[in-house]
């Protein structure tokens, strides 16, 4: 069974700071990886995601991911924070067969600090 | 906007009630999937159906069931509340059977506080 764990339940930053958002995951087989992010009162939006190609994954609102397989790792990083980043962001992983549903990690609150 | 709509956005009711959530998915999207997001479990996935069938069960109580209607419509039914039933219910909808490169889209949520 796959499962993901993020590192700190909440993580503040200074504006224009980089944001280091750690997610680690196990897994039996190769795992596709995805980052979410979750905005107060709204529902979560697919940041970026891992399916086996690239190990370094560019998403939207400049994140960035690398898969790491040595250190079963997926973090998520933005050189430079911004106000408006300030969010919950969840790490999932499913297994490459298409089958098993997104298991989610238990979120990491972001706070951006002017 | 993700395209997929929940009612009611928030929802008060009494332990020992039942209580329908509603989802409309994106237009196309032939996947509903249904969450549950607490405090203390996080957010769990309870169940997902594919153009009306049921394709994957999460931990879903045996109190809940689901279905989806012709239109793709669906809907979570949570019977004999309890008082951990209070919770942030989150529908996703995505194109094709919930492969994991198929994207989910999720809606706004619907707020669930049993008193």
């Amino acid at each position: 069974a796959q499962s993901v764990t993020q590192l700190g339940s909440h993580v503040s930053v200074s504006e224009g700071a980089l944001v280091l958002l750690r997610c680690n995951y196990s897994s039996s087989v190769p795992p596709y990886l995805f980052w979410y992010v979750q905005y107060p009162n709204q529902g979560l939006q697919l940041l970026l995601k891992y399916t086996s190609a690239a190990t370094l994954v560019k998403g939207i609102n400049g994140f960035e991911a690398e898969f790491k397989k040595s250190e079963t790792s997926f973090h998520l990083t933005k050189p430079s924070a911004h106000m408006s980043d300030a969010a919950e962001y969840f790490c999932a992983v499913s297994d490459n067969s298409g089958n098993t549903p997104l298991v989610f990690g238990k979120g990491t609150r972001l706070s951006v600090i002017a | 906007d993700s395209g997929v709509t929940q009612t009611p956005k928030h929802l008060i009711t009494a332990t020992g009630q039942r209580v329908t959530l509603r989802c409309s998915p994106r237009s196309g999207d032939l996947s509903v999937y249904w969450y549950q997001q607490s405090l203390d479990q996080g957010l769990q996935f309870l169940i997902q159906y594919y153009n009306g069938e049921e394709r994957a069960k999460g931990n879903i109580l045996e109190r809940f069931s689901a279905q989806q209607f012709p239109d793709l419509h669906s809907e979570l039914n949570l019977s004999s509340l309890e008082l951990g039933d209070s919770a942030l219910y989150f529908c996703a909808s995505s194109l094709v059977d919930g492969r994991a490169l198929d994207t989910q889209y999720f809606g706004p949520g619907t707020r669930l506080t049993v008193l």
